[in-house]
């Protein structure tokens, strides 16, 4: 089975505070995705990497960075964390290809930002 | 990705059939049809997906419609551990992979005990 690791579950930082937030999978994806889901606005992608050390911008980048030095880890980076990004953060990976690949995720962290 | 439309809820009883309905009117030919589920607490979990024949895998079976405007996911036997929300997503080919995943409100399944 697919595994899909994010490195914890449950985050408390203070506001100003840099978060990193760590993805590992280990089914040799070329996808990974960082999403970001709230009560009534669903999941909103943040960004995604299609290769080692590439990324695009989601739909709501502002406030992120990532980092993908090794095709199994995908990090998030909070540079200066806000209330505002106080969220349940959830990674997926998956094979590149077309509309036939599924996303994997993992168990999600949520994040509260003091 | 095209819009699908799902029931808000659908209550069953453990062990029994679940049948869980998924319109997709305006799908085209190239959409992939993908099924997924979350748990309360837990991340989107991957459950099946077909473009137009039926599909079984261990989780689940996908039935499709031979128009393809519809399509239902059946759990043969629910247990507690299916309740939570389910989702039916179109998926476009070739770009789907590569892209988000949208979520729409899903159907919120509870199994009886």
């Amino acid at each position: 089975d697919v595994k899909v690791t994010q490195s914890s579950r449950y985050l408390v930082k203070r506001t100003g505070e840099k978060v990193f937030l760590e993805c590992v999978q280990d089914m040799d994806h070329e996808n990974m995705f960082w999403y970001r889901q709230d009560p009534g606005l669903g999941l909103r992608l943040i960004y995604f990497s299609y290769d080692v050390k590439m990324k695009e911008k989601g739909d709501i980048p502002e406030g992120y960075s990532v980092s993908r030095e090794k095709k199994e880890r995908f990090s998030l980076i909070l540079e200066s964390a806000s209330t505002n990004q106080t969220s349940m953060y959830l990674c997926a990976s998956s094979h590149r290809g077309g509309g036939n690949q599924p996303q994997h995720f993992g168990d999600g962290t949520r994040l509260s930002i003091l | 990705d095209a819009k699908t439309t799902q029931p808000n809820s659908m209550e069953s009883n453990e062990e029994e059939p679940v049948h869980l309905p998924c319109n997709h009117s305006t799908i085209s030919g190239t959409d992939y049809i993908h099924w997924y589920r979350q748990l309360p607490s837990q991340g989107p979990e991957y459950v099946i997906h077909g473009l137009t024949s039926n599909v079984n895998n261990r989780m689940a079976s996908l039935a499709i419609a031979e128009d393809r405007k519809s399509s239902t996911l059946i759990l043969h036997r629910a247990t507690l551990r299916d309740a939570a929300v389910y989702y039916c997503i179109l998926r476009d080919f070739p770009r789907g992979s590569n892209y988000k995943l949208t979520f729409g409100k899903g159907t919120l399944l509870t199994v009886n005990p």
